[in-house]
């Protein structure tokens, strides 16, 4: 079957740097996506990667290992409004989107 | 900027009824992606369409939903009857659906209560 695997909850300190990982097995990969979404609502878009390696954007940075099945999200500089959860979802063979259950992030000042 | 756009926001509803959402992608985007998310859980695809054709829509309780795209534009999710588990966030995503622009745009969702 298809499985993504992300920590349910993480604690982090205002100005702190924190790392989300994700891990995954699903029936071919087209990409893998990290998406932000705040309490009731929609989520939003982060980050896409489809090649091994790190791609920065601003504050937030996201590696993907494809031989090892394994990404992480990294946000640096955190601030209050990080507080949210952080859903990785990978692209399968069929370009169906296999979402992971999300990583509570809890920024505390 | 476009947006896909969702109604209601929200819904309240009695088990046995029916309800209707309805969901507008942003312009040009081929593919149109209805989901139900449970708090504290990621988005579960309900039914992918492509235009007007639904290409994926084996997770959808065909018994109590139905969902159409009838001009490949906006579209409509039905449920009925609703039952008390169908208590959820319904998210509406669109993507171009074309080489790399593999990105979803999220509507704000509709969450539905039935009581």
């Amino acid at each position: 079957g298809q499985n993504i695997d992300q920590p349910t909850e993480m604690t982090a300190t205002e100005g702190a740097i924190v790392q989300i990982n994700c891990t995954y097995q699903t029936s071919g990969f087209n990409g893998l996506f990290w998406y932000q979404q705040h309490a009731g609502e929609a989520p939003t878009f982060l980050s896409y990667n489809v090649l091994d390696g790190l791609e920065e954007k601003g504050r937030f940075s996201s590696f993907l290992s494809r031989s090892k099945g394994y990404s992480y999200l990294l946000l640096k500089e955190l601030q209050m409004k990080d507080s949210a959860s952080y859903l990785c979802a990978v692209m399968d063979s069929n370009y169906q989107l296999i979402w992971g259950a999300g990583t509570k992030l809890i920024i505390k000042p | 900027e476009a947006e896909v756009a969702q109604s209601p926001r929200y819904k309240i509803t009695e088990k046995s009824q029916a309800v209707a959402f309805w969901c507008d992608p942003i312009s040009g985007h081929a593919t149109l992606y209805w989901y139900r998310q449970i708090l504290g859980q990621g988005p579960e695809l309900l039914v992918q369409f492509q235009d007007e054709s639904v290409v994926d829509d084996s997770q959808l309780p065909k018994d109590r939903f139905s969902a159409e795209r009838l001009k490949g534009v906006d579209s409509t999710l039905k449920i009925q009857p609703a039952e008390l588990g169908d208590s959820a966030m319904y998210l509406c995503a669109s993507s171009p659906g074309t080489g790399d622009s593999n990105e979803q745009y999220f509507g704000p969702g509709t969450r539905l209560t039935v009581t």
